[in-house]
């Protein structure tokens, strides 16, 4: 079975300018979680989406946003970049609710410039 | 908020056990998780345990949980050159992914021949 698939791997923007990441989960998994990685902050929850709604939202400034399709398939947008936004975008699938397992995509690093 | 506290860094030899310590705050996490990164990497799920459970044993793998003092601990067995990575703990609350999960800063394992 595939795993949680994410794209791009990689990505160079400009600030100011907005970027959308994509995220497959492994097939048959509904919710769909977004994480960012820092050296200095960590591993921190931006939000969860299952059933094409957004469930839970991490502790982030609006400019982040996120939806999901029918197909459990998800997008992140980050509007109006800003030159701290180079972290390492990571996401999450698990099976539904009531399910403890949740498995990670290589993620997509951006880098602001 | 809830806090995750591990050490950074833990050395060890090739062929003796590691023990990768973590300790929480929030005494209603009730899944507790760990995850392992390799250079470039997203996550890979190790294991994890409830919290009504003391002990989880997956091969080269032990889970300790004592909730008392809200500590858990991972036990590599016979750690080879390929378990060197970044060690991270997690916990959570409810399943299924709603509520995001909460990291600790990660443990770097560095293996000595």
């Amino acid at each position: 079975k595939a795993g949680v698939t994410q794209t791009p791997r990689y990505l160079i923007k400009t600030r100011g300018q907005q970027v959308t990441l994509s995220c497959s989960p492994i097939s048959g998994h509904r919710s769909v979680s977004w994480y960012q990685q820092t050296p200095g902050q960590g591993l921190q929850f931006l939000f969860e989406y299952f059933s094409e709604t957004q469930r839970n939202k991490g502790n982030f400034p609006g400019r982040f946003s996120g939806r999901q399709f029918s197909n459990s398939r998800s997008e992140m947008n980050v509007s109006t970049l800003e030159l701290g936004d180079s972290p390492l975008y990571l996401c999450a699938s698990t099976r539904d609710t009531g399910s403890y397992e949740q498995y990670f995509g290589p993620g997509t690093r951006l880098t602001v410039t | 908020g809830e806090d995750v506290e591990q050490s950074l860094f833990l050395s060890v030899r090739e062929g003796d056990s590691s023990v990768i310590n973590c300790t929480y705050t929030d005494s209603s996490s009730t899944y507790l998780y760990w995850y392992k990164q390799e250079p470039g990497a997203g996550l890979q799920l190790l294991t994890y345990i409830f919290s009504n459970m003391d002990m989880k044993q997956d091969q080269r793998l032990t889970v300790l949980l004592n909730k008392k003092d809200k500590h858990l601990s991972l036990r590599i067995a016979d750690t080879q050159t390929g378990d060197s990575a970044i060690y991270f703990c997690a916990e959570t609350s409810s399943g299924g992914g709603a509520d995001g999960l909460t990291f600790g800063k990660g443990t770097h394992l560095i293996i000595q021949p």
